[in-house]
């Protein structure tokens, strides 16, 4: 079965300091993968998705980054966290076609400080 | 689709009640539709979906929504409510746009009350 890994569970940076959280995925092959941010109270904004090895689309021009360096690995990164980077960061896959839904991570609770 | 608006932020409800959660899109195509369901503190779930066929579609914990093509809409319900459903639901629609986009609604906060 397909599962999805997401750490760390929660994180609290001061301001400034660089971010790194990792995303993998295991029982498939070539998903579609996302990075979401869900500030406190309000929906889903899409940061990232990737279709493939090395394929990143930005969604939000912001100081974040992310990455696919494996088919089944997506890392969201920061050179300099702003106190606005706080709020759960989701990361979810799905296989392409539209009609399968997502399937998401636990989230990241990120405080930057 | 263009947008996805939930019209409730929050539903408080009591246990035993019934329960409906709004979901209406706009959109120019065809679309699939899909319930999401997050707990404190977790990530979303998938709840239930339409693709095509029976408009009405079920969940296996007593959830239920009803795709209205005429009236771009896609409602979940339940019956009865139980305090264990008190969570926050997502409606999202995925449209062929050179490539499947799925946009989530802003989501609708259920409280169900003993």
């Amino acid at each position: 079965s397909q599962t999805i890994h997401q750490w760390p569970a929660t994180l609290v940076q001061p301001v400034g300091s660089p971010l790194s959280l990792e995303c993998t995925v295991e029982g498939t092959s070539n998903p579609n993968l996302y990075w979401y941010r869900q500030a406190a109270g309000r929906g889903l904004q899409l940061l990232f998705y990737s279709v493939g090895i090395g394929q990143i689309s930005s969604e939000v021009p912001q100081n974040l980054s992310a990455s696919r360096p494996q088919d089944r690995q997506f890392i969201l990164s920061s050179k300099k966290l702003l106190l606005s980077d706080s709020g759960f960061y989701l990361c979810a896959w799905t296989k392409g076609g539209g009609n399968h839904g997502y399937t998401f991570g636990s989230g990241t609770r990120l405080t930057v400080v | 689709a263009q947008s996805v608006t939930q019209l409730d932020s929050q539903v408080p409800v009591f246990e035993e009640a019934p329960v409906e959660l709004r979901c209406n899109y706009s959109s120019s195509v065809s679309v699939y539709l899909f319930w999401y369901v997050q707990y404190p503190n977790q990530g979303l779930q998938l709840l239930l979906k339409y693709l095509s066929g029976s408009t009405l579609v079920e969940s296996i914990n007593g959830f239920e929504a009803e795709f209205n093509k005429s009236q771009t809409s896609f409602h979940l319900r339940k019956p009865s409510v139980h305090i264990s459903d008190t969570a926050e639901y997502f409606c999202a629609v995925s449209e062929w746009a050179g490539g499947f986009k799925t946009i989530f609604g802003a989501g609708t906060r259920l409280f169900v009350k003993a």
